[in-house]
């Protein structure tokens, strides 16, 4: 079993939906959360950065974990044609190299 | 301009050949990464290093290697050990050293696309 599942979609809203995108894991040790938003052929884009539990909303997106089920989630208001891409979710511990462990992405299409 | 810097953006090779993929930044981060992306598999950690002239290896470092003689650089080589090296290479950065570091997300170059001839 994966550390971190994400369901890979592709997902398909059209504009102006409300997105929920998902990330559960096993290890209990990891305390930081991260959603990266990557378009096709470029890298990952840090959109939310989160520590241990809680909500955090920036603009349109909202970061939101529940450390007690192991379930992340990042919600996207009045979803845009340009959110198109693929969202991975990355998480780590407070252990030394600050190694990253990522969930495979979620394939979302907004379309108009 | 500042930010990471990955090149070439698409490179092949030949059986047998060793190949070397340049990651450059001029953000003054310390800590430096390499991860493999492959379809269906997310991103997997191939190499880092915290500070110049030290790395250690990632969950897939075989038939890899790299250096880490500037700050600035952290060239990947991907050697003729490797027997499936098609993928998607990106590198990363971190600010911070030391326990530092684990406080700080890392940033993404636009990444390397590797294929064989």
């Amino acid at each position: 079993q994966k550390e971190v599942e994400q369901d890979p979609g592709p997902l398909s809203v059209p504009e102006g939906a409300i997105v929920s995108l998902n990330c559960t894991y096993s290890n209990s040790a990891f305390q930081y959360f991260m959603w990266y938003r990557q378009y096709s052929r470029k890298g990952p884009e840090l959109l939310m950065y989160t520590y241990s539990s809680g909500n955090k909303e920036d603009g349109r997106f909202t970061a939101q974990v529940d450390k007690s089920s192991k379930y992340i989630s990042l919600f996207i208001r009045d979803s845009q044609p340009s959110d198109s891409a693929t969202y991975l979710c990355a998480m780590k511990g407070t252990g030394g190299g600050n190694k990253l462990t990522f969930g495979t992405g979620t394939q979302l299409k907004v379309e108009l | 301009d500042g930010g990471i810097t990955q090149s070439p953006k698409y490179l092949f090779r030949k059986e047998g050949q060793n190949v070397t993929l340049s990651c450059e930044q001029n953000l003054n981060h310390d800590a430096m990464y390499w991860y493999r992306q492959d379809p269906g598999q997310g991103l997997r950690l191939i190499y880092y290093s915290q500070i110049v002239n030290d790395f250690q290896k990632g969950d897939i470092a075989e038939g890899y290697s790299v250096s880490r003689e500037k700050k600035e650089s952290f060239p990947l080589t991907v050697t003729s050990a490797q027997k499936n090296p098609t993928a998607f290479y990106l590198c990363a950065t971190t600010q911070g050293t030391g326990a530092m570091v684990g406080n700080q997300p890392q940033h993404f170059g636009d990444g390397t696309r590797l294929s064989i001839l």
